[in-house]
């Protein structure tokens, strides 16, 4: 049981490139989510996903765009690389039932994306 | 929109306090609320999960109680060691689930 999984696990871009950030989890879960965190900072949501064919923009969402055509996959795509999306990207996974159910959320290792 | 506080940002303590941890959310329609450990350059550990329909979790030294109603949680750490020093983070869960910004811990030995 691999859990969640990202790659790449770290990445240096130039500015005005596009990359794909990927994650997998082999747990079932419906929820999936993207987060970035800034140096000293909280983790800030990006887009989440709450069951395949569904997404929704959460805190930060510009400059990012996801699918989520399988339960298991949940990619990152940044299209134009900019200096402002340099940071950590964590994906995440939960299951999500009735109102008071929702299990522990799982993260992935975090991608450390540097744009120059 | 939900926002999510910690208090206080930064907390020195020497070894052996007990300490409270504080996070207060604006929302209280949610799920569940969680408290991760994060060490420097790594990734979260889920500590303790709380669902909406109950006020406290424990785990070993660590005890998490939820006022959903007050819209605050806080994380109890008892005996506190150097090996507690990190990032504590508080999250709560709506549709989405959105984090504090972390209060940084040192354990003084």
């Amino acid at each position: 049981n691999a859990g969640v999984t990202q790659t790449p696990k770290f990445r240096i871009l130039k500015i005005g490139q596009s990359m794909t950030l990927q994650c997998t989890q082999d747990m079932n879960h419906n929820y999936m989510y993207w987060y970035r965190q800034d140096p000293g900072m909280g983790l800030k949501l990006i887009y989440y996903s709450v069951g395949a064919g569904i997404t929704d923009k959460g805190e930060v969402p510009n400059g990012y765009n996801v699918s989520r055509s399988t339960t298991e996959d949940f990619p990152l795509r940044l299209e134009l690389a900019a200096p402002s999306q340099t940071s950590v990207y964590f994906c995440a996974s939960n299951a999500q039932g009735t109102l008071n159910s929702g299990n522990t959320i799982y993260f992935g290792e975090g991608s450390w994306l540097t744009v120059v | 929109k939900q926002e999510v506080t910690q208090i206080p940002a930064a907390l020195s303590v020497p070894e052996g306090e007990n300490l409270v941890l504080n996070c207060s959310f604006t929302d209280s329609a949610i799920y569940n609320l969680q408290w991760f450990r994060q060490d420097p350059g790594k990734g979260l550990t889920s500590l303790l999960l709380i669902q909406s329909s109950q006020r406290e979790q424990t785990s070993g030294r660590l005890n998490a109680s939820l006022d959903k109603s007050s819209g605050r949680s806080t994380l109890y750490i008892a005996a506190s060691q150097p090996g507690d020093s990190a990032t504590y983070l508080c999250a709560v869960k709506n549709n989405d689930m959105r984090f504090g910004a972390g209060t940084r811990l040192t354990v003084k030995p």
